[in-house]
């Protein structure tokens, strides 16, 4: 159980276009999803917490106009990168906190973005 | 915020061999613990877990210790075998709370574990 599915797990865009990223909680409910880029040979880092039905919530140095998060509902969270750039291309992966599983984490599969 | 650190950042270990990788946190907060394998072009997948109100949690091969008046907690994998090579990463997070204000993780940096068969 308490599987996050995250679409497309590859794709190339050009430059100036905007690309989406969606993630589903497929058998529970996700209240909040956690955003996180992650650039090769390097960790994961939080880049914004979406809530359901509220603004998301950004870390620090993160751009929230570049980044647009949005948690219409208890199941989906999209993160849409706008007018992307090469130095965005990196590998994004969602995450959600399953509250039935106290204090767990479940993972999507990730995004590897390339903009060229 | 809180700040994890991981050593070390490569590890080589011979086939059967026992591996160990290092964490420290800085929230005394945090309260939970999860580790992570990465293989490449994957989501992290988590090995095995633990709160802070426990010391020691054990599954098959694989056990977390956790000290926190020190502030640290290890992974320890026994009877290493080919299929253990990936990226390991730990983690912390601090308290969920009901009604929002549920925190992400901080992840360490990483430990490229390299088992020589």
């Amino acid at each position: 159980g308490a599987v996050v599915s995250q679409h497309p797990s590859r794709v190339i865009c050009k430059s100036g276009t905007s690309v989406k990223i969606e993630c589903r909680s497929l058998d529970f409910q996700a209240t909040t999803m956690f955003w996180y880029r992650q650039f090769p040979k390097q960790s994961l880092m939080l880049m914004a917490t979406s809530n359901e039905g509220s603004k998301a919530t950004y870390e620090q140095g993160v751009e929230k106009d570049k980044f647009l998060i949005n948690h219409a509902s208890l199941t989906l969270s999209t993160l849409t990168v706008t007018s992307a750039h090469p130095e965005d291309s990196s590998f994004y992966i969602c995450s959600a906190r399953v509250l039935d599983r106290l204090d767990g984490y479940t993972f999507g599969s990730g995004t590897r973005l390339t903009v060229v | 915020g809180e700040n994890v650190e991981q050593h070390p950042s490569t590890l080589s270990v011979q086939e059967g061999d026992s591996a160990v990788i290092k964490c420290t946190y800085s929230d005394s907060a945090s309260n939970y613990f999860p580790w992570y394998k990465q293989e490449l072009g994957k989501g992290p997948q988590l090995i095995i877990d633990i709160r802070s109100n426990v010391g020691e949690k054990k599954d098959q091969r694989i056990a977390v210790t956790l000290n926190k008046t020190a502030k640290h907690f290890s992974l320890h994998i026994t009877e290493t075998q080919p299929e253990d090579s990936a990226v390991y990463f730990c983690a912390a997070s601090l308290p969920s709370y009901s009604g929002g204000g549920a925190d992400g993780l901080t992840f360490g940096k990483g430990t490229h574990l390299i088992i020589q068969p």
